[in-house]
């Protein structure tokens, strides 16, 4: 069955950009949307966007000018870029895949999370 | 952005006890509503989409309901393995917003 696996550094000083990178495997990143997802410690989720496998985009509009998610078909990989990170940057960072039936959108399947610090 | 609000925040319960959660949406969101589990260290497991259609594996004794902007997830005969933390959200619009959380644990 598809599998997602997160991976990027552990660790980004603050001010700087936040790169990861979410791998599909056992499916195709074609004909899906892929979702990034946050939570901070100790708190709730928070959706950061998703992206169409073709390329277009839905942002959350508390970070739409920091953060940019782009796809490689290619590589059955999408990613995450947040740009000019503080400590409340700080979270468990998970990508997902959004299903659906109809008109009806869940996120069906989810990476493990990878941890992201912010901290000089 | 539409809330979600859930109740409570937490609850204790013991095994063999029904067990309901409340979600409440600050506009109607029809039934564009999920549920999802998350245990301690893991990501969410969805549950319930379309606020009562039960996913693929998941035991019977998790259903969903309500329309509108009223939610509930009812757990029946509550197992050791479902202790976790459950979030509701909307699929309604952008951005997709959860619900704070509900974490039940053990009497």
């Amino acid at each position: 069955q598809v599998q997602l696996q997160e991976s990027g550094p552990g660790l980004v000083k603050p001010s700087e950009t936040l790169s990861l990178t979410c791998t599909v495997s056992g499916g195709s990143i074609s004909n899906f949307y892929w979702s990034w997802i946050r939570q901070p410690p100790g708190k709730g989720l928070e959706w950061i966007g998703y992206i169409f496998y073709s390329g277009s985009t839905n942002y959350n509009p508390s970070l739409k000018s920091r953060v940019t998610i782009s796809v490689d078909t290619s590589k059955n990989q999408f990613s995450l870029k947040l740009s000019s990170v503080t400590a409340a940057d700080t979270a468990v960072y998970y990508c997902a895949r959004r299903g659906w039936l109809g008109n009806y959108y869940y996120m069906d399947v989810w990476g493990k999370g990878t941890t992201v610090t912010v901290s000089s | 952005d539409i809330q979600m609000t859930q109740s409570p925040s937490s609850l204790s319960a013991s095994v063999g006890d029904r067990v309901t959660i409340t979600c409440r949406a600050s506009q109607s969101i029809s039934s564009y509503l999920n549920w999802y589990q998350q245990k301690p260290g893991k990501a969410p497991k969805l549950l319930i989409y379309a606020a009562s259609s039960l996913q693929s594996g998941v035991p019977s004794r998790f259903s969903g309901s309500g329309s509108g902007t009223d939610f509930t997830l009812t757990v029946n005969s509550l197992q050791p393995e479902d202790f976790a933390t459950y979030f509701c959200q909307q699929s309604y619009s952008t951005p997709r917003t959860f619900g704070q959380g509900t974490k039940v644990e053990i009497k």
